[in-house]
Order: structure tokens, then C-alpha cells, then sequence
């Protein structure tokens, strides 16, 4: 298996404009995670999905943050419209179902530049 | 909510030498798992080692044990015989377990510690 696709890997923009990252999981794998790192915070959980549903969103920082997941092997994140504050690594991880040594596969992240 | 401190921003250890990197965690809950993450430069996130609460026995994965001390709150990482290769940041991680249903499958992670291994 190829392990956990993100695109792109790196992502340069300007403020007010419309950023998406992909993610495409593990096959498999029921659950889909979203983290998001920077300096100040560290890694934090933004939104995981069960089964392609948004089970807690509660770590999105606010409504300028979407995402979705269309079907099971893909997973976006949008930023609409974008911010310096947003500059980060994002990463996407995907993990099995309810088996307790569950792991979290990591992707390789994207590293979001809002100029 | 859970919290997970790692005190050492950045740590140095000679080629060959052993290192130990501190964690600890705050949470009420008394069954949950414990995970050390590697970030190498390559950003790629690693999982190195995981314990389980309700084991006594300490994890090790070959060069890599902890020192769970549950009662303190404390997991930390010893490194032996350093390689080159582990340089890279190292994250304390933290998740409930959950019984039935969704449950949170959350990790909480550690701000981190950069390790350098000199050689």
C-alpha cells in the first residue's frame, strides 16, 4: 500500500483566496483525520470522519474551514478565504476501525503559505 | 480534557549514547493509550513505540523503551545506541480508549522535542 497520499505538498497563495488540500486514505481504513501544526500550538485534531461522516468538528477554527468526504478514498480541506494565520502543515492520517491497537497512519502533510 | 507536556524543546545526544525524552499527560480517565511519535525532516509522522494503561510492562520496540510511571502521569522515551537517523522531532501522544460505539478516536498530542544526534 502506498501509504497516506496528500496533495499538494507544498501550497504558496495569496490572502482572500480559495485553498483546497487532498487526501486520499489507506484502503480500508474507516476513519480520516485532519490535524493541522505550527509552531505556536503544536499538532492539533481539526475534524475526523467515520465512514466518510464528519463525526466532531469541533477543532475547526471557524467558518472559513470546510471539509468533506465524498467517498471513501478521498477527503478534502478547504480554506475560503485564506489568511497568514492560516500558514501551517496539515495533515491528513487514516486509521482502522475499532480494533483497541488501532494506528494512525500519517500522511506526508501539506505546507499551506498564505502570503 | 486531556493535556500532554513535553518540558524539553531541544535535546543533543552523541552518536552511540543514550538519550531520554520526558512526557506528561494530565487526564481523569484511567484506561487510555500513550504513543511516541518520530517527525524526521522528511515531515513524514512515524509511530516509534505505544503503551497501553492498563499493562504494567513497559513497551520497548528494539533501541526504543519507555518508562511508564501511571500513578506520576509521566511516559517517557529512552533512546540507546543513537543513530544519525533519529534525528527528527519527537511527539508524546495521548488517546482515550473507547469502549464501544465511535468513541473518540482523538490523539492529543505534545508540542514536541527536537532531537539531534551528533556525531
Amino acid at each position: 500500500d502506498a501509504g497516506v497520499i496528500q496533495s499538494p505538498r507544498h501550497e504558496v497563495t495569496e490572502m482572500g483566496q480559495e485553498v483546497t488540500l487532498r487526501c486520499k486514505p489507506i484502503s480500508g481504513h474507516d476513519y480520516l483525520f485532519w490535524y493541522r501544526q505550527t509552531m505556536m500550538r503544536g499538532l492539533e485534531l481539526l475534524i475526523y470522519f467515520n465512514n466518510n461522516v464528519p463525526i466532531d468538528d469541533s477543532g475547526m477554527p471557524e467558518d472559513r474551514f470546510s471539509a468533506k468526504m465524498p467517498n471513501a478514498s478521498f477527503s478534502t480541506l478547504k480554506i475560503q478565504p485564506s489568511e497568514p494565520r492560516d500558514s501551517a502543515v496539515y495533515f491528513c492520517a487514516s486509521s482502522s476501525g475499532l480494533a483497541p491497537s488501532y494506528e494512525q497512519y500519517f500522511g506526508p502533510g501539506t505546507r499551506l503559505t498564505v502570503t | 480534557a486531556q493535556t500532554v507536556t513535553q518540558s524539553q524543546p531541544e535535546m543533543s545526544v552523541q552518536e552511540a549514547e543514550t538519550v531520554t525524552l520526558s512526557c506528561t499527560y494530565d487526564t481523569s480517565e484511567n484506561n487510555y493509550y500513550l504513543f511516541w511519535y518520530k517527525q524526521p525532516p522528511s515531515r513524514q509522522m512515524i509511530l516509534v513505540i505505544r503503551q497501553e494503561a492498563y499493562k504494567q510492562q513497559n513497551a520497548t520496540e528494539n533501541r526504543f523503551s519507555v518508562n511508564f510511571q501511571k500513578a506520576a502521569k509521566s511516559f517517557s522515551l529512552k533512546i540507546s545506541d543513537s543513530q544519525l537517523g533519529d534525528t527528527a522531532m519527537y511527539f508524546c501522544a495521548f488517546r482515550e480508549r473507547a469502549y464501544s460505539g465511535a468513541g473518540s478516536y482523538q490523539l492529543t498530542f505534545g508540542k514536541g522535542t527536537k532531537l539531534s544526534v551528533i556525531p
